[in-house]
């Protein structure tokens, strides 16, 4: 039971444009969402999140953006960077609870 | 600069080996698990913990098991080490309660490969 989808595996983009990353969830108890960036050979790291009571949140070239009826999130990037290159990992959690649901991640490749 | 350490960035073990991944944080954190990173698959829990000595099973147990005698330390234990269990493994720690807006702070990972 898939908790927390991100449906494509992979986006590539030019330097410079933007970058939109989506991703879906089911269980109507989550309201914290957050995004997580993780380049090879390290761990993730804490990108940007959001609560329920929102529906956008930025922070510099990231902008996360929440739609509770559809259950759905995106991160936006932009403008996009080489250094931007990594896999990207959706997760979500419920209020009352202390652990992460995590998607299966989408490696974004931003082409100079 | 606050720390979650993994003991080893690359690992070979053989078939039926007994695996020890080790993981220490320095920032005081009541919880701490250990999920497995695979292509396709996202982040997988395998064990956590809210409290020394306590410990709860999480998505993919299995073949696993965990060990927490001292707050700052959390290991993941093979038993008997398999070819299914060769995977990016992370540990990760935050405070206690709901995890709300302030996540997870992750080690590096260890990358295991089983012969």
């Amino acid at each position: 039971d898939q908790q927390v989808k991100q449906n494509s595996p992979s986006l590539s983009v030019q330097e410079g444009r933007i970058s939109i990353l989506n991703c879906d969830y089911t269980n109507s108890m989550f309201d914290y969402f957050l995004w997580y960036k993780k380049y090879p050979a390290e761990g993730p790291t804490f990108l940007i999140s959001i609560s329920s009571i929102k529906d956008k949140n930025e922070d510099g070239r990231f902008t996360v953006f929440l739609n509770k009826s559809a259950k759905h999130l995106s991160l936006h990037i932009v403008p996009s960077q080489p250094g931007d290159s990594a896999v990207y990992f959706c997760a979500a959690s419920a209020t009352s609870g202390s652990r992460l649901t995590f998607g299966e991640g989408t490696q974004l490749t931003v082409n100079p | 600069d606050v720390k979650v350490t993994q003991s080893s960035r690359y690992l070979v073990k053989r078939t039926g080996e007994k695996v020890f991944l080790e993981c220490v944080q320095d920032m005081d954190h009541e919880n701490m698990f250990w999920y497995r990173q695979d292509p396709g698959l996202g982040l997988r829990l395998i064990y956590f913990s809210y409290d020394v000595k306590m410990k709860e099973k999480g998505d993919i147990p299995e073949g696993y098991s965990v060990s927490r005698e001292k707050k700052e330390r959390f290991s993941l234990i093979l038993e008997s080490a398999s070819t299914n269990q060769t995977s990016m493994y992370l540990c990760a720690s935050s405070f206690g309660g709901a995890v709300g807006n302030y996540g997870y702070t992750f080690g590096s990972g260890t990358r295991l490969t089983v012969v």
